[in-house]
């Protein structure tokens, strides 16, 4: 079965500063996605980044960058230039590739950002 | 469109009570999906429906039923509630080619059994 492991439960940044959050996940398929979400104190999943298994090129979404190591299956979130709204449960998951097979979450991070 | 809705968002049962968590998308997505969230534990799959008419059990199943009422419609129910149901509960969908693979989410039940 697949694993994904966020080992960090929380973080901390300055605002303005540079953080990144770790993921690392466990499978023996090639082909599969994995994801960051975001969920404020609303409660509410915001899709932040995707990431194709078979593209090498890391993805980038404005402020948000992703390091994926497929080799070392790890898949960090990068979140520059920090923003109080950036303040968030943030969520590592992945995804076999294979129909309608279910998202496989992580436990999630916590990220404070202290003004 | 109003993407994903859920009703109610909060909820308080007793122990032993029934309810029914009802889900609905204009998206025109093929699968639906539900998880609960419990503190510390991420996101976890109870069951999910990958097409009008199909279901099928998750990694926490147990004490729930589904049914996926037409293709809009995916509802949650639970018969004899107990406090270890106290949880968020999201409803999920996702589309069919290339949007099969990205979900969409939600705004959430919070539900509290006592």
């Amino acid at each position: 079965a697949q694993t994904v492991t966020q080992s960090q439960p929380e973080m901390s940044v300055q605002e303005a500063e540079t953080v990144t959050l770790s993921c690392t996940y466990d499978t023996s398929e090639s082909d599969y996605y994995l994801f960051w979400y975001k969920q404020p104190p609303s409660r509410q999943m915001i899709l932040v980044i995707r990431q194709e298994a078979y593209k090498q090129q890391n993805a980038t979404e404005n402020r948000f960058s992703v390091n994926f190591q497929k080799a070392a299956k790890s898949f960090s979130l990068k979140i520059s230039d920090s923003q109080l709204g950036d303040a968030a449960m943030y969520f590592c998951a992945y995804k076999y590739n294979s129909g309608n097979t279910p998202l496989v979450f992580g436990k999630g991070t916590r990220l404070s950002v202290i003004a | 469109n109003a993407g994903v809705t859920q009703t109610p968002k909060f909820q308080v049962l007793k122990t032993g009570q029934s309810m029914t968590l009802q889900c609905a998308q204009d998206m025109n997505h093929n699968s639906m999906y539900w998880y609960r969230q419990d503190p510390g534990m991420g996101l976890r799959l109870i069951y999910y429906s990958a097409s009008e008419g199909t279901t099928d059990k998750g990694e926490v199943p147990n004490g729930y039923n589904v049914s996926r009422l037409n293709k809009r419609e995916f509802s949650l129910r639970l018969e004899s509630a107990a406090p270890s149901q106290t949880s968020v509960y999201f409803c999920a969908s996702s589309g069919l080619g290339l949007a099969i693979n990205e979900q969409f989410f939600g705004p959430g039940t919070r539900l509290t059994v006592l």
